[in-house]
């Protein structure tokens, strides 16, 4: 059972560079999100999904995009890389239906930006 | 705004010993509240979910206590081994989202 699986684990770009993080769940779960996790700030809510089609903004969504074309699914587009995105990039998912589910987490991707 | 805060952020304690971990947020309004472990390098592990209709939760070694007219929750870790060495999380759902703590990061020397 793969669970959350996030790619690449690591990645480094250069400023003005765009990139995709992938992350595929394979427990058919309606809810998805990406996370960021920096040093001082915690973990910080970028965008998440509710379901195929469906996506909404977090707490931190600029300079990154996401879309929601299938349940297992949930790229985050970095459209022009910058400094500031230098993270730990985490996503997560859980079966929406259920309200009091815990969150799955995947492994992250960690950036670099120079 | 809902913010969540985790003291103390560094715990040592030898091999053995019942430690509790701390976490207070501003806001009762939540739907429920999850503690994490987080390894180096890695992601992060649901240990315990406490529904905000709950007092507590156990797994195991762990009991994990709500209390939210003040805002406040514990884990307790009895018999501590080095293993439990990592870092632990506590997140608020209000809505669709978690709130996170910036967590305690916990070692337990042989």
């Amino acid at each position: 059972n793969a669970g959350v699986t996030q790619t690449p684990k690591f990645q480094v770009l250069k400023t003005g560079q765009s990139m995709t993080l992938q992350c595929a769940q394979d427990m058919n779960h309606e809810y998805m999100s990406w996370y960021r996790q920096d040093p001082g700030m915690g973990l910080r809510l970028i965008h998440y999904s509710v379901g195929a089609g469906i996506t909404d903004q977090g707490e931190v969504p600029n300079g990154y995009n996401v879309s929601r074309s299938t349940t297992e699914d949930f790229p985050l587009r970095l459209l022009s890389a910058a400094p500031s995105q230098t993270s730990v990039y985490f996503c997560a998912s859980r079966p929406d239906r259920v309200y009091n589910s815990p969150l799955h987490f995947g492994n992250g991707t960690r950036l670099t930006v120079t | 705004k809902q913010e969540v805060t985790q003291i103390p952020a560094a715990l040592s304690v030898p091999e053995g010993e019942n430690l509790v971990l701390n976490c207070s947020f501003t806001d009762s309004a939540i739907y429920n509240l999850q503690w994490f472990r987080q390894d180096p390098g890695k992601g992060l592990t649901s240990l315990l979910l406490i529904q905000s209709s709950q007092r507590e939760q156990t797994s195991g070694r762990l009991n994990a206590s709500l209390d939210k007219s003040s805002g406040r929750s514990t884990l307790y870790i009895a018999a501590s081994q080095p293993g439990d060495s990592a870092t632990y999380l506590c997140a608020v759902r209000p809505f669709q989202k978690l709130v996170f703590g910036q967590g305690t990061r916990l070692t337990i020397n042989p």
